[in-house]
């Protein structure tokens, strides 16, 4: 079945370092692929998305790209923030019907001051 | 105006009770949806109505029974709860599936379940 794999955490930052959080995916044909954010005692919220090959997702500085060749989608920012501090899911739905998220199993980051 | 609402967002009870999970959207979706969140932060999912009509179903056990009165409600109830239904249990709502963005799904903000 489809399956979403990312690197385990938790993930330990200083303020204004560079961030890459790993997310591989095993799905036939398509899939579209999400990170989806929590922040404390919340819940879940869209990061961004991509739902075909190249195509690059961006949203508050946060970029992923679509994969194929690599099956990967992995999370990257240039300079993160104290209010960057949350866990991060990536996700993916099979393309052609099933709307349900397949999640990873969540990369919880701290960022410092 | 909150988009996706869950009451309660807290539960503790003891164990063999029944409880119930409100969840209400203010969206116009058509497709709800139930997701558990374990200990560990793994998410996953339960439910899926699509205009009051089941179309997916877990293997999650017969304890569980789901309920959408309107498309704009997915109610979700548990009986005879046990110590491994603990848990946060998070509804979301989506479009549907008839346009580029069905597939965005927008989520409560958790109800946590504690079974004693």
């Amino acid at each position: 079945g489809d399956s979403v794999t990312q690197m385990e955490g938790p993930v330990t930052l200083s303020e204004e370092a560079f961030l890459t959080i790993n997310c591989t995916y095993t799905a036939t044909g398509y899939p579209s692929l999400f990170w989806y954010v929590q922040y404390p005692g919340e819940g879940l919220q869209l990061l961004l998305k991509a739902t075909k090959a190249d195509d690059k997702g961006s949203n508050k500085g946060f970029e992923a790209t679509y994969r194929k060749e690599t099956t990967s989608f992995h999370l990257e920012k240039g300079s993160v923030q104290v209010s960057d501090s949350a866990v991060y899911f990536c996700a993916l739905t099979a393309q052609g019907g099933s709307e349900k998220l397949v999640f990873g199993k969540g990369t919880k980051l701290t960022v410092n001051p | 105006d909150t988009a996706v609402s869950q009451t309660p967002k807290y539960l503790v009870t003891q164990m063999g009770n029944d409880k119930s999970i409100k969840c209400e959207q203010n969206l116009g979706h058509d497709t709800m949806y139930w997701y558990k969140q374990d200990s560990k932060k793994f998410l996953k999912i339960m439910f899926s109505y699509n205009n009051k009509e089941l179309i997916i179903n877990e293997t999650v056990p017969n304890r569980f029974s789901p309920k959408s009165p309107d498309k704009a409600h997915l109610n979700l109830h548990i009986n005879s709860l046990e110590l491994g239904d603990s848990a946060v249990y998070f509804c979301a709502s989506s479009p549907g599936t008839h346009s580029w963005t069905a597939n965005i799904q927008y989520f409560g903000a958790g109800t946590r379940l504690s079974v004693l």
